[in-house]
């Protein structure tokens, strides 16, 4: 069975940061592509970032370009958002999402369960 | 970037009814569409990808058309576990932008 389990939500101070994880099990965590994307609090999905299956082709959203790093270990299955410099409007669930894009068209076929992350004073 | 609207925003809907959301992109974007269902306090789940193919495990319900800059999500005839909100999402290229939602409720 196919399982993503984020981790390393919380509560953080504007300006501080945090390391989101997303373990993948179930499946070949190494041949897949591999996303970020948020909900904030009653509010719709926005896609985040995303890596390829060797850790290159990364890209960013504007909003968090230069401030968030996303990177994966294939040895340990797991997928990892750093977020730097947080700010109120990055307070959303954060969903980690895999990709097989087969055919070079994109699609996010199983989701995590996301992690609430707060940023707050 | 690639900006897409959904529409309508909201509709509510009987069972046994046929139901119609669409998506429209602000460039052409082929067929690189794709249409996710979530459901309060749970992840989205894929329904359709490259804007007419259902995912493995989607009811036959579930149909999907359209290429260049119209999109439709089609559900055939409505059941309750249907009630949901609906994304279409762009995957032309980056940011791979969703639409607005649509909050689907049944009458």
């Amino acid at each position: 069975e196919v399982q993503l389990v984020e981790s390393g939500g919380g509560l953080v101070q504007p300006g501080g940061s945090l390391r989101l994880s997303c373990a993948a099990s179930g499946f070949t965590f190494s041949t897949y592509w591999m996303h970020w994307v948020r909900q904030a609090p009653g509010k719709g999905l926005v896609w985040v970032s995303r890596i390829k299956s060797d850790g290159s082709n990364i890209r960013y959203a504007d909003s968090v370009k230069g401030r968030f790093t996303i990177s994966r270990d294939n040895a340990k299955n797991t997928l990892y958002l750093q977020m730097n410099s947080l700010r109120a409007e990055d307070t959303a669930v954060y969903y980690c999402a895999r990709d097989p894009d087969y055919g070079g068209y994109s699609r996010l076929d199983s989701w995590g369960q996301g992690t609430l992350v707060t940023v707050s004073s | 970037d690639i900006h897409v609207t959904q529409s309508p925003s909201s509709l509510s809907a009987s069972v046994g009814d046929r139901v119609t959301i669409t998506c429209r992109a602000s460039q052409s974007i082929s067929t690189y569409l794709n249409w996710y269902q979530q459901k309060p306090g749970k992840a989205p789940k894929l329904l359709i990808y490259a804007a007419s193919s259902l995912q493995s495990g989607v009811p036959s319900r579930f149909s999907g058309s359209g290429s260049g800059t119209d999109f439709t999500l089609t559900i055939s005839s409505l059941q309750p576990e249907d009630s949901a909100t609906y994304y279409c999402q762009q995957s032309h290229s980056t940011p791979y932008t969703f639409g607005q939602g649509t909050n689907l409720q049944i009458k």
